[in-house]
């Protein structure tokens, strides 16, 4: 079944304390990204590959990093995280990432950090 | 600069109609519509392209002025499952960036 996987689906963390959300896609995009979803702001860009070893800046990427080294993953960690980084977030992928194209969504990971 | 959407929430009755708007200050070039029930991930609904190509949904349609810069999502004779949040997407210049608009919760009564 064609899908994109993140884990872990929930997780409660404390200030600082270095942690990753994984990102796994069976599809063979190119595509992949990162939002965060916050009450009355939206689905929010954190960062995007367009392929391997290739990521860019969305509109909200501080105190995130991103790496992406094979084309299936793109985990997405938090150095040192604070609690304005307490929010759902959202993994998605599509072929190339054009215009014309579906994004197709993870299930989401919902973080709180205390 | 994120897309703008209007309503921000709409009630509705089962069988009515209902427009959702979206609007940028930037040149679009192709608009996306997804639907976030509760809890759960977007799906995809719609994409309509620059020069009138549409892909997507059998029973939702949406209409995509370029020059305004505008696009609307029609939701006719409504069902109780097209209740959830719905959002607008829009790709900044060559594709990469996807911007979301804030969403507009709709809700069908019965």
């Amino acid at each position: 079944e064609a899908q994109v996987t993140q884990n872990p689906r929930y997780l409660i963390t404390v200030t600082g304390k270095k942690l990753t959300v994984t990102c796994s896609q069976n599809m063979n995009h190119e595509y992949m990204s990162w939002y965060r979803q916050d009450p009355g702001l939206g689905l929010r860009q954190i960062y995007y590959s367009m392929n391997v070893e290739v990521t860019d800046k969305g509109d909200v990427p501080e105190g995130y990093k991103v790496s992406r080294k094979e084309k299936r993953n793109f985990p997405l960690i938090l150095e040192s995280p604070s609690p304005n980084q307490t929010s759902l977030y959202f993994c998605a992928s599509s072929d190339r990432g054009t215009w014309g194209e579906t994004q197709y969504f993870g299930p989401g990971t919902r973080l709180l950090v205390l | 600069q994120q897309p703008v959407q209007s309503p921000q929430a709409v009630i509705l009755r089962e069988g009515e109609d209902a427009v959702i708007n979206c609007s940028s200050s930037k040149a679009l070039y192709s608009v996306h519509w997804y639907r976030q029930k509760h809890g759960e991930a977007p799906v995809f609904l719609m994409i309509l392209l620059k020069g009138g190509e549409q892909k997507g949904h059998e029973k939702i349609s949406a209409s995509f002025n370029e020059k305004k810069q505008q696009s609307s999502l029609y939701l006719t004779a409504s069902q109780l499952s097209y209740s959830g949040t719905y959002f607008c997407g829009t790709f900044d210049n060559q594709g990469g960036k996807l911007i979301f608009g804030q969403g507009t919760e709709l809700s069908v009564k019965p």
